[in-house]
């Protein structure tokens, strides 16, 4: 069993949509969670960061962290077709005093006008 | 610009050369990260430095990889005697200190080993 799972969809909505992205993981020393999008042939680029639980909003965007359950959410409001792209989440503990990623397989996401 | 920087962003190879990879991250970051992508996942760390000190390798860095950051400023990542397991895509992040740290990606290379 990896120890992030998500989704790798595609997944499909029209313009407009709200869109809910999930990761479940198993390791507790998880403290640290991210949300990254990646384009087509690109790096991913950091969206939302979050430390321990609770919600974030930035914008259209809003990510929750639930450590009881192991599951981490990324909504996105009113989508537009520009945020097609993979959404890969990612998590770190706090060990050795730098972060050491652990990333899902990333949910491919179309938004169609 | 004055993200991560990565070169080549494409690299075709025959099975049994070696390959060279340059990153070059934000200035002020002393922070510097190599992973690697391979379709449909997400990416797997390989290796870490802070400043020039290489503190951490994953177990996926075998023998025939490595990495140099010469006075902590650029890395390279070298893997000699490419085999076709080696294709994917190969990306830097840097960082800065502390320890809630952010990365920050490159566009990454992608190997192509036929």
């Amino acid at each position: 069993q990896k120890e992030v799972e998500q989704d790798p969809g595609p997944l499909s909505v029209p313009e407009g949509a709200i869109v809910s992205l999930n990761c479940t993981y198993s390791n507790s020393a998880f403290q640290y969670f991210m949300w990254y999008r990646q384009y087509s042939r690109k790096g991913p680029e950091l969206l939302m960061y979050t430390y321990s639980s609770g919600n974030k909003e930035d914008g259209r965007f809003t990510a929750q962290v639930d450590k009881s359950s192991k599951y981490i959410s990324l909504f996105i409001r009113d989508s537009q077709p520009s945020d097609s792209a993979t959404y890969l989440c990612a998590m770190a503990e706090v060990s050795g005093g730098y972060n050491k990623l652990i990333f899902g397989a990333g949910t491919r996401l179309a938004v169609h006008p | 610009d004055t993200g991560v920087s990565q070169d080549p962003r494409h690299k075709i190879t025959k099975r049994g050369q070696n390959v060279t990879f340059r990153c070059d991250p934000i200035s002020e970051h002393n922070r510097l990260y190599w992973y690697r992508q391979t379709l449909g996942q997400g990416p797997e760390f390989l290796t870490y430095f802070q400043n020039e000190a290489q503190l951490e390798k994953s177990r996926l860095l075998s023998d025939r990889f490595s990495a140099e950051r010469p006075k902590g400023s650029f890395s390279t990542l070298e893997i000699q005697r490419t085999e076709q397991g080696d294709s994917a895509m190969y990306l830097c992040a840097s960082s800065l200190e502390p320890a809630n740290e952010k990365l920050f990606f490159g566009s990454g290379t992608q190997l192509s080993v036929l």
